[in-house]
């Protein structure tokens, strides 16, 4: 069984960057195995994809969020990692990491969710 | 880009049939996945690749996706099933997941 732990700050200032880490465990991110997904939902809101790492160095991301967007991971660690950069208030939300094993498959693994705030 | 277009709300009688629908252009070409959400949770799936239910959902919660309309249907409704239901499907590249507004379930 997979277990998916999110972690970070709380709280960001506008125009700064974002930083949120899943810890992995039940799977090895190593191994190639699974997608890493990153998805968020602003409070009453619906889910929205932010992106995925897959297969030594692989990623995909929403469109809208493209030029914002990083996610990696940390082997080391059996981590994975989102930034977002030039936050906004529209950036505030709950943001969740997923795991899926093949490309098409539904997100079956997620973390309780971290919420974020960008505030001054 | 790709949208799914859900009901943001249905309402059911306890015992009854809740239908909740994702509109989406040829959706039925696609593979559909549905989650459960209640308030502070996170989602859960019920219903993968269409109509296929994970371990340990009952029976009750179904799916079809047909033309431009998926359904998750929840037959003999139980307050325990009052949560946000949510489609989701990935894009034609495969590349890029989309997910529906969602659909507040609420039990009369």
């Amino acid at each position: 069984q997979v277990q998916l732990q999110e972690s970070g700050p709380g709280l960001v200032k506008p125009s700064q960057t974002l930083s949120l880490t899943c810890t992995v465990s039940g799977a090895s991110i190593s191994s190639g195995s699974h997608y890493w997904n990153w998805i968020r939902q602003p409070a009453g809101k619906g889910l929205e994809w932010i992106g995925r790492f897959y297969s030594s160095g692989n990623t995909n991301y929403n469109p809208s969020l493209r030029s914002r967007v990083t996610i990696s991971v940390d082997t080391s660690k059996n981590q994975f990692s989102l930034k977002l950069s030039s936050v906004t208030a529209a950036d505030t939300a709950v943001y969740y990491c997923a795991s899926q094993l093949r490309s098409k498959d539904n997100l079956a693994y997620w973390g309780q969710g971290s919420l974020v705030t960008v505030s001054s | 880009s790709y949208v799914l277009t859900q009901p943001p709300s249905v309402s059911v009688a306890p015992g009854k049939t809740a239908r909740i629908t994702c509109g989406g252009n040829n959706i039925g070409s696609k593979s559909v996945h549905w989650y459960q959400q209640k308030p502070g949770q996170a989602p859960v799936p019920v219903i993968h690749y269409d109509s296929d239910r994970p371990s340990g959902i009952p029976e009750r919660f179904s799916g079809s996706n047909s033309g431009n309309t998926a359904t998750l249907t929840i037959s003999r409704v139980v307050a325990g099933d009052e949560a946000d239901y949510s489609c989701q499907v990935w894009d034609s590249s495969g590349d890029h997941g989309v997910f529906g507004g969602g659909t507040k379930v609420t039990v009369l």
